[in-house]
């Protein structure tokens, strides 16, 4: 089956422009998560949902970053004013696991962002 | 804050030979899994082999085994019989304290593989 798809794959923004970058999970996968991953370094969790609902934002940088999954499948990252700062890969991962489980995560192709 | 912490940056391997990449975490949950990922070039994660804490058994997938030391919190990979296909960054995981199931990764190790 399908694997867990993000687009753009590159994406150049200009300092202050606003970016949206598009996840679609693993179908049926109830839990999604978002990370960060800077050059040279681990991915750094950003947000988690499970269905539609955000549980867990405690990892998005800055208020500029917001994330969306209304019903429940495909998500969007949204970083308004992008600053140099955020230039990084952002990889998006699914899981089957709605509670406490295996933690058996999916993992995208990630979206380079680079902010000039 | 809770870490994983991979201490080689970078590691080499002759073609067929076996290696070992180490990696050692913090957790105070009692009952928790680790996982082994990998990352080729192309930048897609890969889970490579997991392990549960409550087995005392170190899980084994084909040439890809572990040596869990529970006690000394430490999660060791070791690849038998490299191929030039295993030429990726490893990264060492665990499920954040407390949390839904996120990951915290440790920085990773490059693995080169020599033909």
């Amino acid at each position: 089956g399908a694997g867990v798809s993000q687009s753009p794959r590159y994406k150049v923004a200009k300092r202050g422009q606003d970016v949206a970058l598009r996840c679609d999970p693993i179908s049926g996968h109830v839990s999604l998560f978002w990370y960060q991953q800077a050059l040279g370094q681990g991915p750094e969790f950003l947000t988690y949902f499970q269905n539609e609902a955000q549980l867990d934002k405690s990892g998005l940088p800055s208020d500029r970053f917001f994330a969306e999954r209304p019903e429940g499948s495909v998500s969007t990252l949204k970083i308004q004013r992008t600053q140099q700062e955020d230039s990084a890969v952002y990889l998006c991962a699914s899981s089957d696991t709605g509670v406490k489980g295996t933690y058996e995560q999916y993992f995208g192709p990630g979206t380079r962002l680079t902010v000039t | 804050a809770q870490t994983v912490t991979q201490s080689q940056p970078e590691m080499s391997v002759q073609e067929a030979e076996t290696v070992t990449l180490s990696c050692t975490y913090d957790t105070s949950e009692s009952d928790y899994y680790l996982f082994w990922y990998k990352q080729p070039p192309s930048r897609q994660m890969i889970l490579v082999i997991r392990q549960e804490a409550y087995k005392q058994q170190n899980a084994t997938e084909n040439r890809f085994s572990v040596n869990f030391q529970k006690a000394a919190k430490s999660f060791s990979l070791k690849i038998s019989d490299s191929q030039l296909g295993d030429a990726a960054m490893y990264f060492c995981a665990s499920p954040a304290l407390g949390s839904q199931g996120n990951l915290i990764f440790g920085k990773g190790t490059k693995l080169s593989v020599k033909p």
